[in-house]
């Protein structure tokens, strides 16, 4: 079964500082791999989502990027961080089409 | 655009009593998925509906999937303090991602 490795558990960053935020995967492979944000009591945002390496997509617009270097690593990333950038990131993998989520277990962020 | 409205957002229930949450979506779905996220925790995938007015069964939880394959609900039979977190549905059109409803958090008062 997939495992899913979030790096770190929780992480406190002033306004302005830069993010990288590392997800790996292990049990599968070429899964599809995604970034959601979840907001303190809220839903699930995803905000980014790829199908292979170095294949990227957004589904919001906003200061944050993604790549994915290799087939099973995922990396959430921002140059400056906004007050509004607090949350808990969540990396998660998926197989084909119709697949469940998997999801790890999370980064809490939280910028001062 | 897709949406996914879940409710109620929130629903406090004395331990034994049943509970269930309801999903709804604009658009048909492929598919719906549920999800548990435990307090401080991750969300863990619980089961995917598929056909048209499907029925699934995991011990006290039940699952349906509306016959127009719009909506689709979850209840627990005699709740216990383990059931307490959210629950999220998560329908899927087509190959497109899943869009994630907006959760339930169920709190069971011992």
């Amino acid at each position: 079964s997939q495992t899913i490795h979030q790096w770190p558990a929780t992480l406190v960053q002033p306004v302005g500082s830069p993010l990288s935020l590392e997800c790996t995967v292990e049990g599968t492979s070429n899964p599809n791999l995604y970034w959601y944000r979840q907001a303190a009591g809220r839903g699930l945002q995803l905000l980014f989502y790829s199908v292979g390496i170095g294949q990227i997509s957004s589904e919001v617009p906003q200061n944050l990027s993604a790549s994915r270097p290799q087939d099973r690593q995922f990396i959430l990333s921002s140059k400056k961080l906004l007050l509004s950038d607090s949350g808990f990131y969540l990396c998660a993998s998926s197989g084909e089409y119709n697949s469940p989520l998997h999801f790890g277990n999370g980064t809490r962020l939280t910028v001062t | 655009g897709q949406q996914v409205m879940q409710i109620p957002q929130y629903q406090h229930v004395q331990e034994g009593e049943d509970f269930t949450t309801y999903c709804n979506s604009s658009t048909t779905l492929s598919n719906i998925q549920w999800y548990k996220q435990r307090p401080g925790g991750h969300p863990v995938f619980l089961i995917q509906l598929v056909k048209s007015g499907e029925v699934k069964k995991q011990k006290r939880l039940t699952f349906q999937f509306g016959e127009a394959k719009k909506n689709s609900s979850l209840h627990i039979t005699a709740t216990q303090t383990t059931d307490v977190g959210t629950y999220f549905c998560a329908g899927q059109t087509g190959a497109n991602n899943l869009f994630f409803g907006t959760g339930t958090r169920l709190t069971v008062i011992p």
